[in-house]
């Protein structure tokens, strides 16, 4: 139980563009969705947080018309980076929070990442 | 603001050997202590956490401590094999930061070696 799927896993674009993520709590339902940035050998940084049918929350720091955040179901949560730069490269993981069998509901479980390279 | 320092940065070990990693966190209101592990390049997976309610909690080959006090907590790794080899993150939450949301601060990471 308790898998979260991200897609796509990499993408290449070119400077400008818009690239869209996909996460998904594919056997349960997430209240609360996180999407974090990790640049090599580093930590994890939250970006922002999504509950279902409301506006996201947002770190400091992070500009929110540049990451665009929609969390339509229990199950599913997009993050848009609009107008693409090369500085917006990095590795993009979500997490997913829900009720699962045998775990606390503050529980987070990963999706595997998007690796994001903008030329 | 909230946060949390890990260490050592990076630890070697010889296979067999038990491996330590400390983390000190801000928020004494915090009640939720996860350990997660990442394998290069892949998700970060639970491996272990703890609550508030308990001051230790063992699984096999891990365990985790917990001394709010002090507001400390350890992950400790015994009878150690390359397989452990990864990047080993500790973090908080439990406490309602800004937003209302149950978010999790994580510590800067742990690479870990474990050497045959």
């Amino acid at each position: 139980g308790a898998v979260v799927s991200q897609h796509p896993s990499r993408v290449i674009c070119k400077s400008g563009t818009s690239v869209k993520i996909e996460c998904r709590s594919l056997d349960f339902q997430a209240t609360t969705m996180f999407w974090y940035r990790q640049f090599p050998k580093q930590s994890l940084m939250l970006m922002a947080t999504s509950n279902e049918g409301s506006k996201a929350t947002y770190e400091q720091g992070v500009e929110k018309d540049k990451f665009l955040i929609n969390h339509a179901s229990l199950t599913l949560s997009t993050l848009t980076v609009t107008s693409a730069h090369p500085e917006d490269s990095s590795f993009y993981i979500c997490s997913a929070q829900g009720k699962v069998r045998g775990r606390g509901a503050d529980t987070q479980y990963f999706g595997p990442g998007t690796r994001l390279t903008v030329l | 603001g909230e946060n949390v320092e890990q260490h050592p940065s990076t630890l070697s070990v010889q296979e067999g050997d038990s491996a330590v990693i400390k983390c000190t966190y801000s928020d004494s209101a915090s009640n939720y202590f996860p350990w997660y592990k990442q394998e290069l390049g892949k998700r970060p997976q639970l491996i272990i956490d703890i609550r508030s309610n308990v001051g230790e909690k063992k699984d096999q080959r891990i365990a985790v401590t917990l001394n709010k006090t002090a507001k400390h907590f350890s992950l400790h790794i015994t009878e150690t094999q390359p397989e452990d080899s990864a990047v080993y993150f500790c973090a908080f939450g439990g406490s309602m930061f800004s937003g209302g949301y149950n978010k999790l601060i994580f510590g800067a990471g742990t690479r870990l070696a474990v050497h045959p």
